[in-house]
């Protein structure tokens, strides 16, 4: 059981690149999420998908998409990437909403140059 | 709309003394909360969730509807408590399932 697996770990962009981190869970769960996290600045939440075909914009969508063609996937695409995009990005599953707990992924450190 | 805020960026206390991690939420729902932890390389993971009333390694919270505060708290702080601790809110309504995570409060437990 590999829990929330994120791809790659690290990766360096130039500006105006493109690029899709992967995220992908093991547990059938229902609920996919992605946070950036910068420093003093906590986890913001880019987008989330509460079940395969649906997702909804969180605080900072602007300059990402997602699809979740799959329970266990849940891609989130770069375009044209800018420095602004400089963050560690952590993608969580949850097997619902409520009070369940939301396991996270090992993070993608992202430096876009 | 939903929002959580830490008011501490940086917590320091001495090992032994007790230690209080600020919460407070903005929701016009039922809030469900999480105080969540990251050690130092280790991925983020739940300490604690309101619902369970419960104490994780000796850290206890309680939800104050009246002040909307969701306070994190020990008694007497040990050295492997230094982390960045993360308060969350779930939502339900038209935003279910969507998580949101306050700031963040770095704890350092000095020897």
């Amino acid at each position: 059981n590999a829990g929330v697996t994120q791809t790659p770990k690290f990766r360096i962009l130039k500006i105006g690149q493109s690029m899709t981190l992967q995220c992908t869970q093991d547990m059938n769960h229902n609920y996919m999420y992605w946070y950036r996290q910068d420093p003093g600045m906590g986890l913001k939440l880019i987008y989330y998908s509460v079940g395969a075909g649906i997702t909804d914009k969180g605080e900072v969508p602007n300059g990402y998409n997602v699809s979740r063609s799959t329970t266990e996937d849940f891609p989130l695409r770069l375009e044209l990437a800018a420095p602004s995009q400089t963050s560690v990005y952590f993608c969580a599953s949850s097997l619902d909403r409520g009070h369940t707990e939301a396991f996270f992924g090992q993070g993608t450190r992202l430096t876009v140059v | 709309a939903q929002r959580v805020t830490q008011p501490e960026k940086l917590l320091s206390v001495f090992k032994g003394a007790p230690v209080e991690l600020k919460c407070n939420y903005s929701y016009s729902g039922s809030p469900e909360l999480f105080w969540y932890v990251q050690y130092s390389r280790q991925r983020l993971q739940l300490l604690l969730r309101h619902i369970s009333r419960e104490s994780i390694k000796g850290f206890t919270a309680d939800l104050n509807k009246g002040e909307t505060s969701f306070h994190l708290k020990k008694p007497f702080a040990q050295e492997e408590d230094s982390a960045m601790y993360y308060c969350a809110l779930r939502t339900g309504g038209t935003s279910y399932g969507k998580l949101t995570f306050g700031q963040g409060t770095i704890l350092t437990v000095h020897p």
